[in-house]
């Protein structure tokens, strides 16, 4: 079955500073990779998403991430971290049957300011 | 609408009661998804709709709960005989069609508190 692995629960980083939020996936076939972020109160919004083709994926926020298959990683980096980044980041792998996800249990950014 | 609506916003009560979930995705949206959000679990798919027919109900927990969608538009995930476990939050999301490239909007959810 497919899953999604954050391994980084919460995450602190100064206002400025690089950022990278990592996630593993176990599936068999080619994946859709997706990253989501969700502000409080808020629903989820899409930052960027991974088919095919260029393995560097730019999204939203001046947000990209990288598909490793070798790694079966997809994380998530941004060069320098604005406080209005705090929030909660989710990876997912869209599993077919429609756009059915299979999400992370998410990983929650602080930034310092 | 202009985006994702789902009502109530919180919504608290007692175990036992049943509890009725709205969703009103945007206008020509044919899919529709509702996922339930609980601490420490991430985000669990729940079931899909195409149009008015559900394709995949597989995530539903249990047959306390049911969800139906008319009018190809709103639907309803009920919960009957809620119990605590049952506390989360309840995404609702539309997609303009099917398929893993399609973009899905989420609404706020509903904060439903089982006591």
């Amino acid at each position: 079955a497919q899953s999604v692995t954050q391994p980084d629960i919460h995450i602190t980083v100064s206002e400025g500073a690089s950022l990278e939020l990592r996630c593993n996936y176990s599936y068999g076939a080619t994946p859709y990779l997706f990253w989501y972020v969700q502000s409080p109160g808020q629903g989820l919004q899409l930052l960027l998403k991974y088919f095919s083709g260029d393995t560097l994926v730019q999204g939203i926020k001046g947000f990209e991430a990288e598909f490793k298959r070798s790694q079966s990683s997809f994380n998530l980096r941004k060069p320098s971290v604005h406080w209005s980044d705090a929030a909660e980041y989710f990876c997912a792998v869209s599993t077919g049957g429609g756009n059915k996800l299979t999400f992370g249990t998410g990983t929650q950014l602080k930034v310092e300011l | 609408g202009a985006g994702v609506s789902q009502s109530p916003s919180n919504k608290v009560t007692e175990k036992g009661k049943d509890v009725e979930l709205r969703c009103d995705p945007i206008s020509g949206h044919t899919a529709l998804y509702w996922y339930r959000q609980s601490l420490g679990q991430g985000l669990e798919f729940l079931i899909y709709f195409q149009g008015n027919s559900a394709p995949d109900k597989s995530g539903l927990p249990s047959d306390r709960f049911s969800a139906e969608r008319t009018g190809g538009s709103v639907s309803t995930l009920t919960i009957q005989r809620t119990q605590q476990e049952d506390s989360a939050v309840y995404l609702c999301a539309s997609s303009s069609q099917t398929g893993p490239n399609e973009k899905l909007f989420f609404g706020s959810g509903t904060q439903l508190s089982v006591l």
